[in-house]
């Protein structure tokens, strides 16, 4: 079945610098990125999403990248304030049914 | 307000007695799933439902079952729970699939003993 491996687990950086999130998936028939923010005691929170047949797509200041030959996809965020602080999740879906999540990616924005 | 509850949000139970975690969305969603949270694993998929009385596996569904025998209502029941089954736990709905943007209610802690 489908696998979504997200690097890193942790990422820490200044305010105002840029950060970046990547994603692999691994069945090629993929067509659906969803990004998901998770701020503490929430529930996850759609933040921004790329179908297969798109390249890029950009939201203020943040924008995910989507490269189907390689199999990977990103999220980008620019700069980042204290309240960019959250779990980050990756995902992929194939058919409408079934969303497979990566493991996560808590980043932290130092004042 | 455009919601999904889950009750209890904390819960602290014993090995093997039957447990019922309910979830319920106001937006009249077709699909409706669960998922468990666990430190370094992420969000696993345990069961969805595309419509009322249509319910699927996901991919860890073993000691859990679910129902949909309304639109609004998706429990999950643990008829026997067991230690491992100790996690965060996420009900989410969507319009009609799972594609579609999907509301997590606030989370589930369960702990068992």
């Amino acid at each position: 079945g489908e696998n979504v491996e997200q690097h890193p687990s942790t990422l820490s950086v200044q305010e105002g610098d840029s950060a970046v999130i990547k994603c692999t998936y691994s069945d090629s028939a993929s067509n659906y990125f969803p990004w998901y923010k998770q701020e503490l005691g929430k529930g996850p929170q759609l933040i921004i999403d790329i179908r297969s047949n798109v390249g890029e797509k950009k939201d203020q200041r943040i924008a995910v990248t989507l490269n189907k030959t390689a199999k990977h996809f990103s999220l980008h965020i620019t700069e980042t304030q204290p309240e960019d602080s959250a779990v980050y999740f990756c995902a992929a879906s194939k058919w409408a049914d079934k969303l497979i999540f990566g493991t996560g990616t808590r980043l932290q924005v130092f004042p | 307000e455009a919601q999904v509850t889950q009750n209890p949000r904390y819960l602290i139970t014993v090995t093997g007695k039957k447990l019922t975690v309910t979830c319920s969305q106001n937006m009249n969603h077709e699909y409706m799933s669960w998922y468990r949270q666990d430190p370094g694993l992420g969000l696993r998929q345990i069961y969805y439902s595309m419509n009322v009385e249509v319910t699927d596996k996901g991919d860890v569904p073993e000691g859990y079952k679910v129902s949909r025998k309304e639109k609004r209502n998706f429990p999950l029941i643990l008829e026997s729970p067991s230690p491992n089954q100790t996690s965060l736990y996420f009900c989410a709905s969507s319009l009609s699939s799972a594609t579609d943007t999907q509301y997590f209610g606030p989370g589930t802690r369960l702990t068992v003993l």
